[in-house]
Order: structure tokens, then sequence, then C-alpha cells
């Protein structure tokens, strides 16, 4: 079965520094996301991306974050001069909604530590 | 503004009992989804079902059962005959209509907990 994978599982970064997160999703899919989850909180929407570019975003994603597909497979998240507060889980989903078809997949996510 | 509230923080069952989570929202579009996600102990997400605000129909899929309700803006989640692997946390989302992505709010989501 399909799956959405990220890459790394855990990244441990200092304060100021950039953060690469790394997602593969499934391959046929149009629509991609991140989601953040800072530990025993709730999940928050980020982005989504379709067509080459951001198709929605919350307040959250600021400038300070930023998306890319860079080839047909990867579609990153760039954390610039991370702060102490970005220290989350980030999970990637992707799908391609229809009116049947709905589900979206999300990848197993990667925790990111900011120290 | 959208607003989703899951009331019950933590619920504890026994196996093979039902149990109900419940989740209410606030909109003012008139065309959202509404989903509903579970998170296991193992911490991934999950998604489960997504539900057009013009569908009021009823959903089963095995145990779970879906319940909408646009006069009460619920959108209440059934487990029939529970186990423990339903153990998780369970999160109610809403999103308005935007083209083909979603722009989830998340409520804060229920721990469920089942018990042999």
């Amino acid at each position: 079965e399909p799956e959405v994978t990220q890459t790394p599982s855990h990244q441990v970064t200092q304060m100021g520094q950039e953060v690469i997160l790394r997602c593969v999703p499934i391959s046929n899919h149009l629509y991609f996301y991140w989601y953040r989850q800072i530990l025993g909180q709730k999940v928050e929407f980020l982005v989504s991306f379709y067509n080459n570019e951001i198709s929605e975003k919350s307040e959250i994603f600021d400038d300070q974050f930023s998306v890319e597909r860079p080839d047909g497979s990867n579609f990153t998240l760039k954390i610039r001069s991370t702060k102490l507060e970005d220290s989350a889980m980030y999970f990637c989903a992707s799908n391609t909604p229809t009116e049947e078809v709905d589900e979206q997949y999300f990848g197993p996510g990667t925790r990111l530590t900011v120290t | 503004a959208q607003k989703v509230t899951q009331a019950q923080t933590e619920i504890s069952v026994v196996e093979k009992e039902d149990v109900t989570l419940d989740c209410v929202y606030e909109t003012r579009d008139t065309t959202y989804y509404l989903f509903w996600y579970k998170q296991p102990p193992s911490g991934e997400l999950v998604f489960l079902i997504r539900r057009n605000s013009f569908d009021e129909q009823n959903e089963i899929s095995g145990r779970y059962s879906w319940n909408f309700q646009k006069s009460t803006s619920s959108f209440n989640f059934t487990i029939t005959a529970s186990q423990v692997v339903d153990s998780a946390v369970y999160f109610c989302a809403l999103s308005e209509a935007s083209g083909g992505s979603y722009i989830p709010t998340f409520g804060r989501g229920t721990s469920l907990i089942v018990h042999p």
C-alpha cells in the first residue's frame, strides 16, 4: 500500500538555525499539506500546496516558513531561524480529493526539538 | 471564525461498551467539511472520515458511525463494542470548502481509553 514518508524522524537543532523537514507524498497525489502538533496539544494546519504553489496557509505560516517541491517526489518544509516554540511534531499529508474519494494520507511525522 | 469544541477531554470505558465522542462546531460558511482523525499512542495521524455539509446522511463503517446534525452543529462519532485498540486521541476538525484543499481547524481532541 502506498504511504507518505518523512525524514528525519527526529531532528534536534539549536535556536536560530535553519531546518528542512522532508516528505515524500504518495506519487499520484496532487495536494500536499503540513501540520504541526505541539506536544500534548491539538493539531494545527500550516499550509497546503497544489500545482507548485501554496493554495492555503494559516496564520502560523509566517515568513519564517517556506515550502517547496524541488523535484517530482519531495515536498519540503523549511523553518528559518528556529525558535524554542517551533518544537513540535510536524506531519506531512497528501491526497487528491474528489466527491467520492476523500482520504488524506499522513506521514509518520518528524519530531523537531529546538534547544 | 471557525471553532471546533470537543468538550470531553478524556473518556474511559471497558471493552465492548459503546462510546460516543462529541463534536460541536461553529462556522459562518454554508459549505464546509467535517472530519474525524485518530491518533493512537504511537503518534501517527489517521484520517477516519470527511463529511460534506450538504450531506447529512449518517455514515456507518464497521464499528464506527457518525451522526451529523446541522440543526445542532454537531458531528458525533460512535464506536460500537469498543476494543482496546480503539484507545487513542480522536480529533474532530472543520474546514471551509476551498477548491480542492482543506484548511482544517481542529478541536482539542478526546482521549479515549478502553480497558480490557
